[in-house]
């Protein structure tokens, strides 16, 4: 079945570093593929998506492009902040749409410190 | 963007009890609900959806008699762990999507479980 692999953490990092987070996919068709945050205490957010291959994500200064050759969707951000402090997880849904199934990778604890 | 509560945010029972967990939809109508499980320091595995006014559909290995979910409105679904044991233990958390949530999953806060 369909299956997402992140790299483990947790990862620590100074402020302004730049950042990277690995996530590669296996699936059958052509999936979407997501990046969720859960900051401490709340539930996971959305943080971008891609629909299709060679589409590229971005908010809050994040990106991450869908590249079908290397099955990845790697996360990065160019100068990372306290703030950014949270688990990310990289998810994927046999769908366009975000209301279908969602299969998610193990999650990697970031941590930036001042 | 739309907001998703759970109840009670965590919980502490017996082992042999019943113990309901609430998830609501706060301002959009949510047609669909996921519930997921999370193990410490693993992934959410989705263990059930479901959409309002049917019956749940549950993913493979799944006992479906003991985690019991109820989709009854369209702002409301439950969560109930029938005769608890320990390794019931864990984080649910829930999402919901719908009408006027822009075919998006919007999660809860989770509920943690602790069975003694």
């Amino acid at each position: 079945g369909d299956s997402v692999t992140q790299m483990e953490g947790p990862v620590t990092l100074s402020e302004e570093a730049f950042l990277t987070i690995n996530c590669t996919y296996t699936a059958t068709g052509y999936p979407s593929l997501f990046w969720y945050v859960q900051y401490p205490g709340e539930g996971l957010q959305l943080l971008l998506k891609a629909t299709k291959a060679d589409d590229k994500g971005s908010n809050k200064g994040f990106e991450a492009t869908y590249r079908k050759e290397t099955t990845s969707f790697h996360l990065e951000k160019g100068s990372v902040q306290v703030s950014d402090s949270a688990v990310y997880f990289c998810a994927l849904s046999d769908g366009i749409q975000g209301a279908q199934k969602l299969v998610f990778g193990q999650g990697t604890r970031l941590t930036i410190n001042p | 963007g739309a907001v998703v509560s759970q109840h009670p945010s965590w919980v502490i029972c017996k082992s042999g009890t019943s113990v309901k967990i609430e998830c609501r939809s706060l301002d959009f109508q949510a047609t669909t609900m996921f519930w997921y499980r999370q193990f410490p320091k693993q992934s959410l595995m989705l263990m059930a959806t479901s959409n309002e006014g049917s019956k749940a559909t549950y993913e493979q290995g799944v006992e479906k008699d003991k985690f019991l979910i109820n989709h009854a409105s369209l702002t409301l679904s439950t969560l109930t762990v029938t005769s608890a044991h320990p390794e019931d233990s864990s984080f649910y958390i829930c999402s919901a999507s719908g009408q006027g949530a822009a075919n998006e999953q919007f999660f809860g806060p989770g509920t943690r479980l602790t069975v003694l």
